[in-house]
């Protein structure tokens, strides 16, 4: 078992709509998790992140965090074109140390 | 531009050379971390060092890489006798608090 696990998708939605991303972790230690957005032969750029149950907004985007079943999400109210990328998951156990990512998460937002 | 940057952006080796990159921190941030990236995958940890100190390295590391952070300030990764399979992404991060600020990657390609 992966320890950070996303459906690869690719995920389309259409242009305005609401896109939603899963992630799913192994280790019940997990402390903070963290959504990384990647352009195509970019690096990753942080979106947001989450510490406490429940749901965290920023602009479009809303993280959503259940530890009771090891659950991250994404939300993006709005999706525009320029959303499409990959967007990856990342969980850390220790208060400053590595980061655990999925594969990542194909969005195709089409207009 | 006060981010990460890293340099070579790309490197071409022989099977066999030696590599060194070279990651310099947003100045304020004393911790660093090396990821590696390959397609279609999430980036990979490899090192980490808060201030001069390497705090955690890998178990998939081989003793063929090297890192190093002197001055606690710019770090180099060295690959001793590469080998293709050493061919990807390889990523520099900084933090000072909660969040990991990657630079633009430096592209290995051994032949």
């Amino acid at each position: 078992q992966k320890e950070v696990e996303q459906n690869s998708g690719p995920l389309s939605v259409p242009e305005g709509a609401i896109a939603s991303l899963n992630c799913t972790y192994s280790d019940r230690g997990s402390q903070s998790f963290f959504w990384y957005r990647q352009y195509s032969g970019k690096s990753p750029e942080l979106i947001m992140f989450i510490y406490s149950n429940g749901d965290k907004e920023d602009g479009r985007f809303t993280a959503q965090l259940n530890k009771a079943s090891q659950y991250v999400s994404l939300l993006i109210r709005d999706s525009q074109p320029s959303d499409s990328a990959t967007y990856l998951c990342a969980v850390r156990g220790t208060s400053y140390g590595k980061l655990t990512f999925g594969q990542g998460t194909i969005l195709t937002v089409h207009p | 531009d006060t981010g990460v940057s890293q340099d070579p952006r790309h490197k071409i080796t022989k099977r066999g050379q030696n590599v060194t990159f070279r990651c310099d921190p947003i100045s304020e941030h004393n911790r660093l971390y090396w990821y590696r990236q390959t397609l279609g995958q999430g980036p990979e940890f490899l090192t980490y060092f808060q201030n001069e100190a390497q705090l955690e390295k890998s178990r998939l590391l081989s003793d063929r890489f090297s890192a190093e952070r002197p001055k606690g300030s710019f770090s180099t990764l060295e690959i001793q006798r590469t080998e293709q399979g050493d061919s990807a992404m390889y990523l520099c991060a900084s933090s000072l608090e909660v969040g990991q600020f990657f630079g633009p990657g430096t592209r290995l390609t051994v032949l």
